[in-house]
């Protein structure tokens, strides 16, 4: 089964500019959540979706924006870069039996950029 | 809120050794507990899971502990090689809850 995947891998972008992340889920996984990781905060969530709709959010400001789609592939959109938004962004798929995510498995990540 | 921490952020073990990394958890009420490691450039790679109702549980190398009483957990690697080199996440949530908590970080540094 391959693992998640996301898209771009790399990205370089100017303050200001907007940015659309991709995430594809493992094959089956409904719930799929974002973080943002940096060196001097870890990982911290930005937000889960779930069945397209978004079920948490963390404490991001509302440059940070999400979606899922019906085949359960999400983006995230950042508006208006600021030059603390480099980090690496990564997005993590679940099953979800119940209401309960299972265990969750992350993807390579997009390192992003902005000057 | 929730607060998941680490002991200890760096760690160097010789290789050969055993190593053990440690977490520690404030939410009583959490009962699923994964720990990741996540190799430079890359995103986290589950290693081992534990819900509440275990107190240890061994996967190819690796043990996880889980002391319900103190809140705290551990994650042991037998016989520590190069490979083992990263940083190690302890992650925990409620089992019925849907959003994971997530420590610091360990850098593990295994010495030749």
């Amino acid at each position: 089964k391959a693992g998640v995947t996301q898209t771009p891998r790399y990205l370089i972008k100017t303050r200001g500019q907007q940015v659309t992340l991709s995430c594809s889920p493992i094959s089956g996984h409904r719930s799929v959540s974002w973080y943002q990781q940096t060196p001097g905060q870890g990982l911290q969530f930005l937000f889960e979706y779930f069945s397209e709709t978004q079920r948490n959010k963390g404490n991001f400001p509302g440059r940070f924006s999400g979606r899922q789609f019906s085949n359960s592939r999400s983006e995230m959109n950042v508006s208006t870069l600021e030059l603390g938004d480099s980090a690496l962004y990564l997005c993590a798929s679940s099953l979800v039996l119940g209401a309960a995510q299972e265990t969750q498995y992350f993807g390579p990540g997009t390192r992003l950029l902005v000057l | 809120g929730e607060s998941v921490g680490l002991h200890l952020p760096t760690l160097s073990v010789q290789e050969g050794d055993n190593s053990i990394i440690n977490c520690a958890y404030s939410n009583s009420a959490s009962d699923y507990f994964i720990w990741y490691k996540q190799e430079s450039g890359k995103g986290p790679q589950f290693i081992i899971d534990i819900r509440s109702n275990m107190d240890k549980r061994q996967g190819q190398r690796v043990t996880v502990l889980l002391n319900k009483t103190v809140k705290h957990l551990s994650l042991q690697i037998a016989a520590t090689q190069p490979g083992d080199s990263a940083v190690y996440f302890c992650a925990e949530k409620h089992l019925t809850g849907n959003q994971f908590y997530f420590g610091t970080g360990t850098s593990l540094t295994v010495i030749p």
